[in-house]
């Protein structure tokens, strides 16, 4: 009963490091999603992704960058890491539901520290 | 889209119910209200989702006024375990139909 598998939970990066956060899930959703969230603040949208090949760009894509290749795995690869980054990373995954909007199960998150 | 707007925090005496609300004065008709929460240190769980009238499960209720421009989240006995942040979201109407988080309300339940 894994649902969303985020690793790592944990990660401290130098400036300027890349890395890939890694995704899962195991309920053969075809929408997945990564958000960030800042201490305090709500979720914002950084990559969704429709179905395997195809992505596309959340609220704050820049400094990012996604794949698709197969419907359960949804990688973030972050590109020159910045302090702006750091963040607590949730990826996500649903099934659609057409105009009801999608139930959208979430990881347990990926604390990412830039320094 | 159509935004939302809650409360920033809120307090209920543990075994109580709490009554969470929410304004969306421009959903569109057909524009499901959904309801997320999140415990600390959690990613956000989905708690409940209706279009117009109530909806109940064994987490809340929800009642949708009937002009749709408000809705509130009813937790009917509230417990330490409901200590989270609420989120009244409708969803957008790109292709994935994702979720666009506002700050929510921050629910603080007392013993």
């Amino acid at each position: 009963n894994a649902g969303v598998t985020q690793t790592p939970k944990f990660r401290i990066l130098k400036i300027g490091q890349s890395m890939t956060l890694q995704c899962t899930q195991d309920m053969n959703h075809n929408y997945m999603y990564w958000y960030r969230q800042d201490p305090g603040m709500g979720l914002k949208l950084i990559y969704y992704s429709v179905g395997a090949g195809i992505t596309d760009k959340g609220e704050v894509p820049n400094g990012y960058n996604v794949s698709r290749s197969t419907t359960e795995d949804f990688p973030l690869r972050l590109e020159l890491a910045a302090p702006s980054q750091t963040s607590v990373y949730f990826c996500a995954s649903s099934y659609s539901r057409g105009k009801t909007g999608n139930t959208i199960y979430f990881g347990e998150g990926s604390w990412l520290t830039v320094v | 889209d159509a935004k939302t707007t809650q409360p920033n925090s809120m307090e209920s005496n543990e075994e109580e119910p709490v009554h969470l609300p929410c304004n969306h004065s421009t959903i569109s008709g057909t524009d499901y209200i959904h309801w997320y929460r999140q415990l600390p240190s959690q990613g956000p769980e989905y708690v409940i989702h209706g279009l117009t009238s109530n909806v109940n499960n064994r987490m809340a209720s929800l009642a949708i006024a009937e002009d749709r421009k408000s809705s509130t989240l009813i937790l009917h006995r509230a417990t330490l375990r409901d200590a989270a942040v609420y989120y009244c979201i409708l969803p957008s109407s790109g292709s994935a139909r994702q979720l666009t988080f506002g700050s929510g309300t921050q629910l603080t339940v007392l013993p």
